[in-house]
């Protein structure tokens, strides 16, 4: 079983209904992300969180939400879908930086088409 | 500023051979890390190699190499023997530490294709 799993994997939508995107992990890590990738950008992180009561805005957090709903679980909501917010959306984890590595672990993925 | 570069947004390379992909940072940071993760076309993230800043010996991880240089700020991958699989988007990625939290930024990736 994957260890960082996402749900839905596909989803297409319409201008303004609200989406959610849901995040879960069995690594037992503290801390959770979500990017969105677009051609050409590469990731760009929208919200991430170092622990439940710790959420932090990233680079582009403008039209999203978080929720931290346990260690396990992370979603990402965008209250009022639009057309830009099509794009691959990542959730990743990682441990904290008693690490040696601290590499992130990627779920695989959700495409999100705004019609 | 760009805090991480890739300059080469498409590559070739034919199998059998080797292959560099680039990449530069950008950090006022004495403690960071350094990453390369492959994505297939199947759209997943996979790690391959991390470096960090005070590793004072190139990371090496199976046919994988980084090839890091301090002083100009590059941390370039070095993939050996090139198979047809390896055939992916390849992102360079830094975690550093700014303002007490640690953030992992990527680059734009480069797109390798391995020529049979």
């Amino acid at each position: 079983d994957a260890d960082v799993t996402q749900t839905p994997r596909n989803r297409i939508t319409k201008t303004g209904k609200r989406i959610m995107l849901e995040c879960s992990q069995t690594k037992g890590h503290d801390r959770m992300y979500w990017y969105r990738q677009d051609p050409g950008l590469g990731l760009r992180l929208i919200y991430y969180s170092f622990d439940v009561k710790d959420i932090n805005k990233g680079e582009i957090s403008d039209g999203y939400s978080v929720s931290r709903q346990a260690q396990a679980k992370f979603s990402l909501s965008l209250e009022s879908a639009i057309p830009n917010q099509t794009a691959l959306y990542f959730c990743a984890t990682s441990v904290g930086p008693s690490s040696p590595y601290n590499e992130q672990f990627f779920g695989p993925g959700t495409r999100l088409t705004v019609l | 500023a760009q805090k991480i570069t890739q300059t080469q947004p498409g590559m070739f390379v034919q199998e059998k051979e080797a292959v560099t992909l680039d990449c530069t940072y950008d950090t006022s940071d004495q403690s960071y890390g350094l990453f390369w993760y492959k994505q297939p076309s199947s759209g997943e993230m996979i790690f391959l190699i991390y470096q960090g800043s005070y590793d004072e010996q190139n990371a090496t991880e199976g046919r994988y190499s980084l090839n890091f240089q301090k002083a100009r700020k590059s941390a370039n991958l070095v993939i050996s023997a090139s198979q047809l699989g390896d055939s992916a988007m390849y992102f360079c990625a830094m975690r550093e530490r700014t303002s007490g939290t640690y953030k992992y930024i990527f680059g734009t990736g480069t797109r390798l294709k391995v020529l049979a």
